[in-house]
């Protein structure tokens, strides 16, 4: 069974710092794609950002591009998302989650239960 | 940068038949997703490249792809189904969602 676990969230205030980590059971987690998506208080979801099965190409969306950094152990089955600068507006629930194949993103098959992030003064 | 558009609300009776719309520049070349969200719930996917419906999702959904718009059908739609549903492509290098569209079945 794929199993996907997050934890860091928390309360931050403006301009502080979060990494978000996710632990990944139940697939061989080098062989796929993650990704990291949120969804803002009664917002839509939001694409964050992505990382090849590997590790060597990272994606991100222009909203988070330059402050957050995604990243991957894969001898520890662990996703991470290093938050930097973080601002109001990042509040959200933030989802970890399998994309289908491993090269990049293409559809998810698995999310994670959300680690809620709130950026407040 | 790429964007995609969802009506806001669809209503449907119980029974009958919803359709969601998504639209995008020539999205019908490349492939759409749809996913499920229920207030507090993780998403779920509905569907994929287009008309694939993965395990565990009933057959009364459906999907296709061509010229502009990508369409989900929920045909014999149920309460269960009341949800909001948005799609997602990979366009210049990025994943893309639709605004979402809340589904009332009333």
């Amino acid at each position: 069974e794929v199993q996907l676990l997050e934890s860091g969230g928390g309360l931050v205030q403006p301009g502080g710092s979060l990494r978000l980590s996710c632990v990944a059971s139940g697939f061989p987690f080098s062989n796929y794609a993650m990704t990291w998506v949120r969804q803002a208080p009664g917002k839509g979801l939001e694409w964050v950002s992505a990382i090849t099965g590997n590790g060597r190409i990272t994606f991100y969306a222009d909203s988070v591009k330059g402050r957050f950094t995604i990243s991957r152990d894969n001898s520890k089955n662990t996703l991470f998302l290093q938050m930097n600068g973080l601002r109001v507006e990042d509040t959200a629930v933030y989802y970890c989650a399998k994309e289908a194949y491993s090269e990049r993103p293409d559809y998810v098959d698995y999310w994670g239960q959300g680690a809620l992030v709130t950026v407040s003064s | 940068s790429y964007k995609l558009t969802q009506p806001p609300s669809v209503s449907v009776s119980p029974g009958q038949t919803a359709s969601i719309t998504c639209s995008g520049d020539n999205l019908g070349e490349t492939f759409v997703s749809w996913y499920q969200k229920k207030s507090g719930q993780s998403p779920v996917l509905v569907m994929y490249q287009d008309s694939k419906r993965p395990s565990g999702i009933p057959g009364r959904f459906s999907g296709s792809n061509s010229g502009n718009t990508a369409t989900l059908t929920i045909s014999g739609t149920q309460a269960f189904d009341e949800a909001d549903y948005y799609c997602q492509t990979w366009a210049t290098s990025t994943v893309v969602f639709g605004g979402g569209t809340k589904v009332t079945v009333l």
